[in-house]
């Protein structure tokens, strides 16, 4: 099976634009996470998205929005950047139902700066 | 997910040795996953002990589980210089996962 691809992989923008970073999930996955790296605050999470609905929720601001389209695609945006938006973007995909439900899978990231 | 602490912070092996590294959670939890990431492979799913489980296998991985004690373990056997990574735990059953510090683990050739 093929993994969590991200694009794209690398982005320059510049302070006050917006982004949109793809996620596309292992084949028969139906829940996709969000996630943001930084040095100073580590791994956080973003969202999570199943069957097209946003199912949990971290402690972003309402810049960062998703979705998730009916082939589990996602797509996460971030409007109005900051120079703190700058990170890492990590997409997981797992079953989201089953015995290994819990288990994610994660992409190689979208390395974000803004300038 | 519950924000597990590993312990130690940062650990130095040379290769062939064994590395162990710990994990402590506050609340009772019905799964704990491990996860490394480094700059190679990024975040990669290693082993995922249910609350039932007292130990478990995969390849060089050795994982425990002591509810009691709120805690885990993950022993890599026979380290090689790709185990170089950072280490996570992760508590609950729950797809916000919370990622703690880590352990950082350095295996030398």
């Amino acid at each position: 099976k093929a993994g969590v691809t991200q694009t794209p992989r690398y982005l320059i923008k510049t302070r006050g634009q917006q982004v949109t970073l793809s996620c596309s999930p292992i084949s028969g996955h139906r829940s996709v996470s969000w996630y943001q790296q930084t040095p100073g605050q580590g791994l956080q999470f973003l969202f999570e998205y199943f069957s097209e609905t946003q199912r949990n929720k971290g402690n972003f601001p309402g810049r960062f929005s998703g979705r998730q389209f009916s082939n589990s695609r996602s797509e996460m945006n971030v409007s109005t950047l900051e120079l703190g938006d700058s990170a890492l973007y990590l997409c997981a995909s797992s079953p989201g139902v089953g015995g290994d439900a819990y288990e994610q899978y994660f992409g190689p990231g979208t390395r974000l700066t803004v300038t | 997910s519950q924000q597990g602490e590993e312990d130690p912070q940062a650990l130095s092996i040379q290769e062939g040795e064994n590395a162990t590294m710990n994990c402590s959670y506050k609340t009772s939890i019905n799964n704990l996953q491990w996860y490394r990431q480094n700059s190679g492979r990024g975040l990669v799913h290693l082993i995922l002990i249910r609350s039932n489980e007292r130990e478990k296998h995969s390849g060089r991985l050795r994982v425990t589980l002591d509810t009691s004690k709120k805690s885990s373990s993950l022993l890599i056997t026979a380290s090689r210089a790709a185990d170089t990574a950072s280490y996570f735990c992760v508590g609950g059953s729950n797809y916000k996962l919370t990622f703690g510090k880590g352990t950082l683990l350095t295996v030398n050739p």
